[in-house]
């Protein structure tokens, strides 16, 4: 079975700030790849997505994640946050070999400080 | 494109009552759905698996006499949580997946169902 492992709980970080949440998963075997931002008692948003293709994927908001097929890694960054930026993100793996089902990672709270 | 509407956005009930959340897909059809549940500060984790038409699958540790799933038409699936307790209070959010999707690959949420029961 897939796991996905995000390797920091929080994350503080100031304003404008560069940050980089990590994601780790299991196996990297006919998977796709995304990255949701999830704020207080609303559902899940799409940041970015990994099909296929260029490893380097850039998504809403100025976030971009790099797909490294080698480490098992897809990790998310952004150059500069914002206070409007703070939220949970959770990674998530889709493994085709198991009825599409979505593998989310434990999350990462993004704080970020004035 | 790809819009789901999720209701009661909230709820407060009485332990041992029984309430329904509702999942429609407005503008696509989806052919299975997935229910999560999410505890405070935790993930989402998945509940069952439902594809139009037939029984839904449910994941280890989720009781399916408790969690009752029906996913009638490719727009609407309910999730009914049965003789609720307070330890299912909870956020249940659900996702219709559309096999051939356009922008996130199929997979689109709810905006979530935040139970309360006491």
């Amino acid at each position: 079975a897939q796991s996905v492992t995000q390797l920091d709980s929080q994350v503080p970080v100031f304003e404008e700030a560069p940050v980089e949440l990590r994601c780790n998963y299991s196996s990297s075997v006919s998977v796709y790849l995304f990255w949701y931002v999830q704020y207080p008692n609303q559902g899940l948003q799409l940041l970015l997505k990994y099909l296929s293709g260029s490893t380097l994927v850039k998504g809403i908001n100025g976030f971009e994640a790099e797909f490294n097929k080698s480490q098992t890694s897809f990790h998310l960054r952004k150059p500069s946050v914002h206070i409007s930026d703070t939220a949970e993100y959770f990674c998530a793996v889709s493994d085709r070999n198991a009825g599409n089902m979505l593998t989310f990672g434990g999350g990462t709270r993004l704080m970020v400080k004035p | 494109g790809a819009v789901v509407s999720q209701h009661p956005s909230w709820v407060i009930c009485k332990s041992g009552t029984s309430v329904k959340i509702e999942c429609r897909s407005l503008d696509f059809q989806a052919t299975t759905m997935f229910w999560y549940r999410q505890f405070p500060k935790q993930s989402l984790m998945l509940m069952a698996t439902s594809n139009e038409g037939s029984k839904a699958t449910y994941e280890q540790g989720v009781e399916k006499d408790k969690f009752l799933i029906n996913h009638a038409s490719l727009t609407l699936s309910t999730l009914t949580v049965t003789s609720a307790h307070p330890e299912d209070s909870s956020f249940y959010i659900c996702s219709p997946f559309q096999p051939s999707g356009t922008g996130s690959f199929g997979y689109t949420f709810g905006s979530g169902t935040r139970l309360t029961v006491v």
